[in-house]
Formats: structure tokens, sequence, C-alpha cells
């Protein structure tokens, strides 16, 4: 089957650093995606990893370990409005696109 | 260049009533992705297409759910009929090939009463 875990929620203050795991078990793997999503919006591409290691955009990296079936979107100089879900997604077998529950972030002055 | 257009998008219908939601991708990505997203969850796939085949169709309630893509661009998907369960925001995506970055268009949220 397919299985992507990503915590319900995270609270982290305005300038400060978070991570959001995500581990994944798929048929097939394809490369993985972050997608941000603000409340009532659509997602929006964030970041793409398919080889190991770290991926760096501005204040967002991402992080992959295929061998571990895990990732992490690292989000610095926190923002309010960076206040939003944060889904994880990944290209399983047959170059199907699925995603997680998504993680909500709030962040607080 | 025009995003991913979703119409309608909002649609409160009674329960048993038919409702149907059309997507136009962006220009020239052969892949469509109709997903369901309920409140606080990820999106759910419903079905997948390359051009105008279903490459994936698997987690489809095919009962009352059925999908097109005549022509291999727009695509309409239906309910009928439409359960109270079936409340979500239905979200169209588009991309040029499996693997790469989906974009969604704004979605259609149905409230079935």
């Amino acid at each position: 089957g397919q299985n992507i875990d990503q915590p319900t929620e995270m609270t982290a203050t305005e300038g400060a650093i978070v991570q959001i795991n995500c581990t994944y078990q798929t048929s097939g793997f394809n490369g993985l995606f972050w997608y941000q999503q603000h409340a009532g919006e659509a997602p929006t591409f964030l970041s793409y990893n398919v080889l190991d290691g770290l991926e760096e955009k501005g204040r967002f990296s991402s992080f992959l370990s295929r061998s571990k079936g895990y990732s992490y979107l690292l989000l610095k100089e926190l923002q309010m409005k960076d206040s939003a879900s944060y889904l994880c997604a990944v290209i399983a077998g047959g170059f199907k696109t699925i995603f997680g529950a998504g993680t909500r972030l709030f962040v607080k002055a | 260049e025009a995003g991913v257009v979703q119409s309608p998008r909002y649609k409160i219908i009674e329960k048993k009533q038919p409702v149907a939601f059309w997507c136009n991708p962006i220009s020239g990505h052969n892949t469509l992705y109709w997903y369901r997203q309920n409140l606080g969850q990820g999106p759910e796939l419903l079905i997948r297409y390359e051009n105008e085949e279903a490459v994936d169709d698997s987690q489809l309630p095919k009962d009352r759910f059925s999908a097109e893509r005549l022509k291999g661009v727009d695509s309409t998907l239906k309910i009928q009929p439409a359960e109270l369960g079936d409340s979500a925001v239905y979200l169209c995506a588009s991309t040029t090939s499996g693997a790469n970055v989906l974009t969604f268009g704004a979605g259609s949220r149905l409230t079935v009463l």
C-alpha cells in the first residue's frame, strides 16, 4: 500500500526555524515534492527532490533520504505569511502523485 | 499564460442531485489529475489522465462518479447522485508529464445538504 506520514500541526515563532518531517512507504518512487497550501487556496509548488541530499531555495530547503523513506522541509526566518499547510507528495510507481495529509504550521509573533 | 481553470468555484446542492465540475488545464499539459480534498486533509487522487486516456481511476467511486477528457484537453468530473459525504473541494491539476510539478486550479467547493 501507499502511506505518507506527516505531523498534523506545528507551531513556531516568527524569525525562528522549523523542520517538517515526512516519511513514506510507496510502491515505487520517482521523486518527492513539497507544496504549500494557504487556507482556502490551491496547493503551490515549493520544492522537489529526486536524489538524496539537500535542495536549498531561499528560506526553504528540502532534504531526501531514499533509503530511509524520509524527507524534511526546513523553513528559516519564519514570517507570519508562512502560516499554511505543507503537503508532502510522492511520485509513486506509474508516476502517480500521492499526497500526505499535510502539516498545518502556525507562526506566532 | 493562463493557469488551470476550474468551474464552478462553489456549488451547493441537495443530496441525490447531480453535479458536474469542469477543468481546463494549462495548454500543452498532457497529464491531468482530479483530486478530492476534505477539510484538514491532503488531496486524494480520484483519476489521472494521460491525454484522453484514463491511466489510473482505481480510487474513483465508479458507482456514482464519472469523468471524461474528450480530445485530451478539457475534463469534466460528474457525481450522480451526490451524497452528504461528497462535500469537499475538488481540485484539478495538470502537468507536462507524470514526474513534473503539478499546477492546481483554484478548486470547486461542493456542499451537499
